[in-house]
């Protein structure tokens, strides 16, 4: 068990709808990390963020938002789903902000068990 | 640009035999950490090792055991005597100063271990 919990394991939705994917990082925890895993297009990063501010952003779609919140837990929005979205979501979290500045590196990840979104 | 090949896409051997996964990096930072990570077919991904770039000492731990060598840019990981519970998908990443730090994927390694 990592520490970072995701909720909900599994949804299933339809095109154009939007859902939200909830994320509770490890107790102490200040950054987190989405990802998002397609057979088609492995792990990619979403987002970032570190106590509450966005930190980095990745290959993230206009369609897709998200935030942390002061609790630190942190939700992924995705709108106008389709059938392209179908994928394995992960948070992850660490204790670091995990940016530059040596020796200042990246932390180990902690990741959740993800949720899985099938969108028919 | 900073990119991770795992060119093997999939392994099988039998249990006991052991196996290396290759993991080649390509980063023209001097500053860099590799990582693996380790996704059973229950989805989680665990972090397994990291190794910053200027730590080129190899390290074991138990049945496993990773080889860094900068000069080839590879840190390949190897299972001895695997056993059925080794069998899981195998990410290799790194992390470097250009890229601010965010972790780049290989593709993975798919490792069947069979009875």
């Amino acid at each position: 068990d990592s520490g970072v919990t995701q909720t909900p394991k599994h949804l299933i939705t339809a095109t154009g709808q939007r859902v939200t994917l909830r994320c509770s990082p490890r107790s102490g925890d200040l950054s987190v990390y989405w990802y998002q895993q397609s057979l088609d297009q492995g792990l990619q990063f979403l987002i970032q963020y570190y106590n509450g501010e966005e930190r980095a952003k990745g290959n993230i779609l206009e369609r897709f938002s998200a935030q942390q919140f002061p609790d630190l837990h942190s939700e992924l929005n995705l709108s106008s789903l389709e059938l392209g979205d179908s994928a394995l979501y992960f948070c992850a979290s660490s204790v670091t902000p995990g940016t530059s500045g040596a020796p200042f590196g990246p932390g180990e990840l902690f990741f959740g068990e993800g949720s899985r979104l099938t969108v028919l | 640009a900073q990119k991770v090949t795992q060119a093997q896409t999939e392994i099988s051997v039998v249990e006991k035999e052991d196996v290396t996964l290759d993991c080649v990096y390509e980063t023209r930072d001097t500053t860099y950490y590799l990582f693996w990570y380790k996704q059973p077919p229950s989805g989680e991904l665990v972090f397994l090792i990291r190794r910053n770039s200027f730590d080129e000492q190899n390290e074991i731990s138990g049945r496993y055991s990773w080889n860094f060598q900068k000069s080839t840019s590879s840190f390949n990981f190897t299972i001895t005597a695997s056993q059925v519970v080794d069998s899981a998908v195998y990410f290799c990443a790194l992390s470097a100063r250009n890229s601010n730090y965010q972790l780049i994927w290989g593709a993975g390694t798919k490792l069947i271990i069979k009875p």
